[in-house]
């Protein structure tokens, strides 16, 4: 079974501190993808990264996946409370597996 | 454009009972998903719908759940006899063509089975 582990489960930090968080599998993924889930709200994709080593930046979030593309992490730099949510990964299969395999999440509170 | 739309947005039934939860995706994408997220449990895959292929059912955890989707647009799931383990959220989500493409998710719906 393919599993995807995020950690921390959760974060709580102030306004300003830099933060990572990672997502980690023994399985290879063909992508893996980043998603924001606010509270009530479904998720919403951040990312998509496809190259084993490849770095994504958008504004201060900066997502890198493994050279073997089995783990990925999200760096935030001078976080904000916008930036509080649930951060969801989600591996492609590199199989023909027509499903997303979907980590817990790690839940970040940023306090002003 | 309209985003993925779900209802109702809140659901408080009693054990037993039958509940349909509704999806309205994206117009014109082919692909649709059902995923269920409980409390520590992210989110666990239901049922995929890719165009006029046969489902995937390999996610729906028995045969109480089932879901059609109608004219390759709306698409219900509907759980009969209802269970309080079945409280969850209920997500849809749509996307352009397959699952390797960004699925837009709708808000929910806030299943409670008491």
């Amino acid at each position: 079974t393919q599993l995807l582990e995020q950690s921390p489960q959760f974060l709580s930090i102030q306004e300003g501190e830099n933060l990572t968080v990672y997502c980690n599998s023994s399985s290879v993924f063909s992508s893996l993808q980043w998603y924001r889930q606010e509270p009530g709200e479904g998720p919403v994709l951040l990312v998509t990264v496809v190259t084993g080593g490849e770095v994504k930046k958008l504004k201060r979030l900066t997502f890198q996946f493994g050279d073997a593309r089995k783990d990925s992490s999200l760096h935030i730099t001078a976080a904000q409370p916008g930036d509080t949510g649930l951060y969801l990964c989600a591996g492609a299969s590199a199989g023909n597996n027509r499903k997303l395999i979907w980590g817990l999440g790690t839940s970040l509170a940023v306090n002003p | 454009g309209a985003g993925v739309s779900q209802s109702p947005s809140n659901k408080v039934t009693e054990k037993g009972k039958d509940v349909e939860l509704r999806c309205d995706p994206i117009s014109g994408h082919t692909a649709l998903y059902w995923y269920r997220q409980s409390l520590g449990q992210g989110l666990e895959f239901l049922i995929y719908f890719q165009g006029n292929s046969a489902p995937d059912k390999s996610g729906l955890p028995s045969d109480r759940f089932s879901a059609e989707r109608t004219g390759g647009s709306v698409s219900t799931l509907t759980i009969q006899r209802t269970q309080q383990e079945d409280s969850a959220v209920y997500l849809c989500a749509s996307s352009l063509r397959g699952f390797q493409e960004t699925q837009y998710f709708g808000p929910g719906t806030r299943l409670l089975v008491l």
